[in-house]
């Protein structure tokens, strides 16, 4: 079946520093992905998304690039804040007609000023 | 628009009572998900409804279910609760149609219950 593996955590940083956290996915058809954040206390907000191979999302400076060929979708920021503290979960969803995500295992991220 | 919400917030039962949980869509989505999120197994689908059906489900024993109104809300219900139920309770709402490419989900704040 579908499953996504992720970075172990957790990852602590100092701010300004360059995020990069690895996802790598196996999926049967034609997955769409996603990252999603979860802050302390709250619900999952999405965070990008990518529907298509060589798709690049992007919001609020992270972005992610689909690559097909690597199985791949690693978030990136240039320069984390304090502020990026949160847990962040890589998914996948079968395109077609298949509402279910499937989530990595998330990956607990700290900024340090 | 107004997001997705999940009634209650936070719940504490006892083990053998049942439980149900609410949430409302993004106004115009037809697609509800729920969720259960814990420390030990992560993040699991337990089931979609749309237009009042079922239409996908996660690994979860029978005394998991749900339902959907005719508004599109859903409720999920567990009944005899055990100390391994305790868990966040997330709903997540898509724009999907009946056939074709899935949408992007949506989630709730979730429902913190505690099975004591």
């Amino acid at each position: 079946g579908d499953s996504v593996t992720q970075m172990e955590g957790p990852v602590t940083l100092s701010e300004e520093a360059f995020l990069t956290i690895n996802c790598t996915y196996t999926a049967t058809g034609y997955p769409s992905l996603f990252w999603y954040v979860q802050y302390p206390g709250e619900g999952l907000q999405l965070l990008l998304k990518a529907t298509k191979a060589d798709d690049k999302g992007s919001n609020k400076g992270f972005e992610a690039t689909y690559r097909k060929e690597t199985t791949s979708f690693h978030l990136e920021k240039g320069s984390v804040q304090v502020s990026d503290s949160a847990v962040y979960f890589c998914a996948l969803t079968d395109i077609f007609g298949n509402e279910k995500l499937t989530f990595g295992t998330g990956t607990r991220l700290t900024i340090i000023p | 628009k107004a997001g997705v919400t999940q009634t209650p917030r936070y719940l504490i039962k006892t083990r053998g009572q049942q439980v149900t949980l609410s949430c409302s869509p993004i106004s115009g989505h037809r697609s509800v998900s729920w969720y259960q999120q814990t420390p030990g197994q992560g993040l699991q689908f337990l089931f979609e409804y749309f237009s009042e059906t079922q239409r996908n489900k996660g690994n979860f024993p029978g005394r998991f279910s749900g339902r959907q109104f005719s508004n599109s809300r859903s409720e999920m219900n567990v009944s005899t609760l055990e100390l391994g139920d305790s868990a966040l309770y997330l709903c997540a709402s898509s724009s999907t149609g009946l056939a074709g490419l899935t949408g992007t989900q949506y989630f709730g704040p979730g429902t913190r219950l505690t099975v004591l």
